[in-house]
């Protein structure tokens, strides 16, 4: 049973526009909900993150919004450029003591085009 | 993905083979976790280890052992490998903190043929 899922496996946006990612989750225990990004042959790299307690996070060009009710977050890229393009994971944690077990999504494919 | 060195990079090897991914760190953190990476799958926990000496299974540890000697070092051996088993692998660590992050290392691509 997928906890956390990208029902879009790929998106494709002109270099200016807004780049919507989106992500449900079914598990109301997780309390954190992170963006990471991936290119290929590396590693997962941090993007932003959004606590439970709020419903917006923003930082430069990215900004997620939390749907508690609908169980749904979202990443905004504005404006999109060329080395945006990559793998974006929604990933989400439930508390669980000292430990931050991330449950991931499948990814969705950002192709940010010239 | 510096404080998080993985070994080896590549390793191709042929079902029933043992071998042992390593993976070290000098960020200090407490925790540490070992994923695999496949097609269409995402990332998915295989192990844990909330501190020195301490390790619990996540989502998929079938086939996998890990070991936990030292802060620094979380190792994942596989006894018997298995071309189910073919994957990239992802070793993280990171504590309970204010953003909620993880930090990863590079991977390593592993075939088993």
């Amino acid at each position: 049973d997928q906890q956390v899922k990208q029902n879009s496996p790929s998106l494709s946006v002109q270099e200016g526009r807004i780049s919507i990612l989106n992500c449900d989750y079914t598990n109301s225990m997780f309390d954190y909900f992170l963006w990471y990004k991936k290119y290929p042959a590396e590693g997962p790299t941090f993007l932003i993150s959004i606590s439970s307690i709020k419903d917006k996070n923003e930082d430069g060009r990215f900004t997620v919004f939390l749907n508690k009710s609908a169980k749904h977050l979202s990443l905004h890229i504005v404006p999109s450029q060329p080395g945006d393009s990559a793998v974006y994971f929604c990933a989400a944690s439930a508390w669980g003591g000292a430990t931050n077990k991330l449950i991931f999504g499948t990814g969705t494919l950002l192709a940010v085009q010239p | 993905n510096a404080g998080v060195t993985q070994t080896p990079k590549f390793q191709v090897l042929k079902t029933g083979q043992s071998m042992t991914l390593q993976c070290a760190q000098d960020m200090n953190h407490n925790s540490m976790y070992w994923y695999r990476q496949d097609p269409g799958m995402g990332l998915r926990l295989i192990y844990y280890s909330a501190s020195e000496g301490t390790t619990d299974k996540g989502e998929v540890p079938n086939g996998y052992n890990v070991s936990r000697l030292n802060k620094r070092e979380f190792s994942l051996r596989l006894e018997s490998a298995a071309p189910s088993q073919t994957s990239v692998y992802f070793c993280a660590l990171g504590d309970r903190g204010a953003t909620g992050e993880l930090f990863f290392g590079e991977g390593s691509r592993l075939t088993v043929l």
